[in-house]
């Protein structure tokens, strides 16, 4: 597979599940983000994550935990969540910030649906 | 802190003309980088152009070409000859160019619908 792919593609919870989503990038990029979207919402940015330390969280409810055992994958634990946490989750990775000649862009995986009921 | 602004929610267009997305952005930095994201209904989000600040010379790909004025801060998107697989949530993006930076600023996106 190539560029970043996130499993599951859907995922339909009760609000005392424990679920996590998953991200895998195929880049060789060092940073991994992930961001809440939802409807008629501007894309949130929720953590950062460059060489599997921490860089970024932006006031994240902890019913949130990240995870970034390495620079390649990063997943999302999930427990007690609350159904306006109902969003789709996206993935993405970019190359290190202040590269000579790099553009520095972020690649997107496809999202998670998440729906909490 | 910086901002990335888009100012119209929804534009439409019809096919084969051309239309124009509006982002305007404030920083106090010198280097940085801006980017134009395209996200399809259900689809995933691609870069659809970028540019390095330190560049005068407009961003063009194809159909797509970018009118950057570092003095105004601002950063539209012309989209020339609009086709039926332009339709989709259009985001404009910040990135610091200092280096150890990995926050991107995005606006809030603009939906453009293409008219047969």
């Amino acid at each position: 597979e190539t560029g970043v792919t996130q499993t599951p593609r859907h995922l339909v919870m009760g609000m005392t599940n424990k679920k996590s989503l998953k991200c895998e990038q195929h880049l060789g990029h060092n940073a991994m983000y992930w961001y809440k979207q939802s409807a008629k919402k501007p894309l949130e940015l929720m953590f950062v994550y460059n060489f599997k330390e921490q860089t970024e969280n932006n006031s994240v409810p902890s019913r949130f935990s990240p995870e970034c055992p390495n620079s390649s994958h990063l997943f999302l634990h999930l427990h007690t969540l609350q159904p306006e946490d109902s969003a789709l989750y996206l993935c993405a990775s970019s190359p290190r910030g202040g590269l000579a000649g790099s553009w520095n862009e972020q690649f997107f995986g496809p999202g998670t649906r998440l729906t909490v009921l | 802190a910086q901002t990335v602004t888009q100012s119209q929610p929804e534009m439409s267009v019809q096919e084969a003309e051309t239309v124009t997305l509006s982002c305007t952005y404030d920083t106090s930095e010198s280097d940085y980088y801006l980017f134009w994201y395209k996200q399809p209904p259900s689809r995933q989000m691609i870069l659809v152009i970028r540019q390095e600040a330190y560049k005068q010379q407009n961003a063009t790909e194809n159909r797509f070409s970018v009118n950057f004025q570092k003095a105004a801060k601002s950063f539209s998107l012309k989209i020339s000859d609009s086709q039926l697989g332009d339709a989709a949530m259009y985001f404009c993006a910040y990135r610091s160019g200092a280096s150890g930076t990995y926050k991107y600023i995005f606006g809030t996106g603009t939906r453009l619908k293409v008219l047969a």
